[in-house]
């Protein structure tokens, strides 16, 4: 069955740390979505990708990269990692259609110290 | 800019009564909405969705949403809720990118 995977799906680093949150598809879905989930706020969207080379930054991208190389693939980087950036992080992806529903990834809940 | 709101940040019911989880939405163009449930350390799941024809649309688990455009509202709905639909519930709306709700607490008591 296609799935959608996050690893690791627990996480303690420092501030300063680079860290790199892995998110691996086998719908073969072109649209691939990371989102961040905070009490009180919802999912708020940090990074998108429509395809392979493409990336978009969403409403919460300060300190976040994503990068696309692959199809199955949009791993999210935290450049400097800030207790800030503290969460739960999820990703997503859907077929092309922009009304297509989303399959989400288990999450990974990320802690700085 | 879109927006939903969901004026409720919980809801209790007893199993076997009606449930209904509100969400209001604001967007400048063809309202395209949707519902998620998320249980306890999982991902969101797909419920339903509104594109357009029936404003009643119905989902998984039994579940049904009805779209009021006067009122600008999509709420969701259950006729008889069970214990296993305790979960935080998502309401969504699509325009250029998809924008979620704060998301509102369902606890059913048996």
């Amino acid at each position: 069955d296609a799935e959608i995977t996050q690893s690791p799906r627990h996480k303690i680093t420092e501030t300063g740390r680079q860290v790199t949150l892995a998110c691996h598809q086998t719908w073969n879905h072109n649209n691939m979505f990371w989102y961040r989930q905070d009490l009180g706020h919802g999912l708020r969207l940090i990074h998108y990708s429509y395809g392979v080379h493409d990336t978009n930054k969403g409403e919460v991208s300060d300190g976040y990269s994503v990068s696309r190389s692959n199809t199955e693939d949009l791993p999210l980087t935290l450049e400097s990692a800030a207790s800030s950036q503290t969460s739960v992080y999820f990703c997503a992806s859907s077929e092309e259609g922009l009304l297509d529903e989303q399959f989400f990834g288990p999450g990974t809940r990320l802690t700085v110290l | 800019a879109q927006s939903v709101a969901q004026p409720e940040d919980q809801v209790n019911v007893a199993e076997g009564n009606p449930l209904t989880v509100k969400c209001t939405y604001s967007v400048s163009g063809n309202p395209y909405l949707f519902w998620y449930v998320q249980y306890p350390n999982r991902g969101l799941q797909f419920l339903l969705k509104y594109i357009t024809g029936d404003n009643l649309v119905k989902g998984s688990y039994g579940f049904e949403a009805e779209f009021n455009k006067s009122q600008t509202s999509f709420h969701l709905k259950k006729p008889s809720a069970l214990v296993s639909d305790s979960a935080l519930y998502f309401c969504a709306v699509r325009d250029i990118k998809l924008s979620f709700g704060a998301g509102t607490t369902v606890t059913v008591r048996a």
